[in-house]
């Protein structure tokens, strides 16, 4: 079974850190890109991340640049999501989600296919 | 960053309808669009993506269209298990945006 799941979560100090994993089975990590996507209580989605397959991309949102990290073990099937700078609004539902890929017309499309069951990550005094 | 207005936010419908919610990119994005759902206290799942292709295993129901800066999902023939929120999301490139989402509801 093709299978995502988060762990790490948990309730932090404003300005603390917390690292987030991202075990993936049934599938061969390594071929794919990989995304964290948030949700804070009661709101919208919000892309956070992206790592390509190799490591060679890496792209973050501005609301957490330069305070996240995220990384990947393709031996271990593993991603990872360092936060560290938490602050309130960091507090929200993380996901790790796979992006699959179509070839269609000489062009390739994407689509976040796979997704973990979240991790909550609390940012509180 | 690229810009996705999505409406309605919220939309009332009853069983056996047919709804169609709307995103707008605020620039071209070809058709590198998906669509999701998500029910509560689950993750998203995806529906369509390229704009109007089918994920594997989503019902027929489900339908998009759409490119360059104006997208559509429609959703026929609404059955209970359709309540929940729509997101579109661009990916066209980086930073990912989604839309803001549509709660749709049962009248």
């Amino acid at each position: 079974e093709v299978q995502l799941v988060e762990s790490g979560g948990g309730l932090v100090q404003p300005g603390g850190s917390l690292r987030l994993s991202c075990a993936a089975s049934g599938f061969t990590f390594s071929s794919y890109r990989m995304n964290w996507v948030r949700q804070a209580p009661g709101k919208g989605l919000e892309w956070v991340s992206y790592i390509s397959s190799s490591s060679g991309a890496i792209y973050y949102a501005d609301s957490v640049k330069g305070r996240f990290t995220i990384s990947r073990d393709n031996a271990k099937n593993s991603l990872y999501l360092q936060m560290n700078s938490l602050r309130d609004e960091d507090t929200a539902v993380y996901y790790c989600a796979r992006l699959a890929p179509w070839l269609a017309n000489n062009y390739y499309y994407y689509g976040m296919d796979v997704w973990g069951q979240g991790t909550t990550v609390t940012v509180s005094s | 960053a690229i810009q996705m207005t999505q409406s309605p936010s919220s939309l009332s419908a009853s069983v056996g309808d047919r709804v169609t919610i709307t995103c707008r990119a605020s620039q071209g994005i070809r058709n590198d669009l998906g669509w999701y759902q998500q029910k509560p206290g689950k993750a998203p799942k995806l529906l369509i993506y390229a704009a109007s292709s089918l994920q594997s295993g989503v019902p027929s129901k489900f339908s998009g269209s759409g490119s360059g800066t104006d997208f559509t999902l429609t959703i026929s023939s609404l059955q209970p298990e359709d309540f929940a929120t729509y997101y579109c999301l661009q990916d066209y490139n980086y930073p990912y945006t989604f839309g803001q989402g549509t709660k749709l509801e049962i009248k």
